[in-house]
């Protein structure tokens, strides 16, 4: 149990067009999901907390406008990078706590990269 | 602010070698938890175990097995008899309970570990 996945694994896009990634916890309801960015060989960096039907919590610098989240029910959740640019390139990964638990699985992670 | 720390960037061993890598947190919580995660070339992160501050028993599972010392706020992880499977990076990680009530991640930098034939 406790399979979580996005979709898609990989998009290449042009520069000022917007992506929808979604994750989904497969087998287990999810009332919070979080998403991370990562750069090639550095650590987790977390963008924001997105807790069911409310509005997600963002990290210090991260703009709100610029990755909209949405966490419509308890086992989907998507990120939207707006208006992309280069320096959006990065791995995108969620994660998914179970209800109850503090435990956080993740997601096989979206390859995002902006010509 | 709570702190992860992986001193080890990189560690490369033959394959059959033990290893362990290092990890020491600190944090101002009474209560948390910690958790190492796999992250093979594929990008996936793997969930290997998850830890209670409370319970500094030691643990093993198979070839993996985790030393868990409050008195030095360190969460050690060691792979007996090493596989070139077990080449990853390891990340060391300890939830932080917000003001809101909800709980994050504070992610290590990250240990590549390579495990050659």
């Amino acid at each position: 149990g406790a399979v979580v996945s996005q979709h898609p694994s990989r998009v290449i896009c042009k520069s000022g067009t917007s992506v929808k990634i979604e994750c989904r916890s497969l087998d287990f309801q999810a009332t919070t999901m979080f998403w991370y960015r990562q750069f090639p060989k550095q650590s987790l960096m977390l963008m924001a907390t997105s807790n069911e039907g409310s509005k997600a919590t963002y990290e210090q610098g991260v703009e709100k406008d610029k990755f909209l989240i949405n966490h419509a029910s308890l086992t989907l959740s998507t990120l939207t990078v707006t208006s992309a640019h280069p320096e959006d390139s990065s791995f995108y990964i969620c994660s998914a706590k179970r209800t109850g638990t503090d435990t956080q699985y993740f997601g096989p992670g979206t390859r995002l990269t902006v010509l | 602010a709570q702190k992860v720390t992986q001193a080890q960037t990189e560690i490369s061993v033959v394959e059959k070698e033990d290893v362990t890598l290092d990890c020491v947190y600190e944090t101002r919580d009474t209560t948390y938890y910690l958790f190492w995660y796999k992250q093979p070339p594929s990008g996936e992160l793997v969930f290997l175990i998850r830890r209670n501050s409370f319970d500094e028993q030691n643990e093993i599972s198979g070839r993996y097995s985790w030393n868990f010392q409050k008195s030095t706020s360190s969460f050690n992880f060691t792979i007996t008899a090493s596989q070139v499977v077990d080449s990853a990076v390891y990340f060391c990680a300890l939830s932080e309970t917000m003001n809101s009530g909800y709980s994050t991640l504070t992610f290590g930098k990250g240990t590549m570990l390579l495990v050659s034939p």
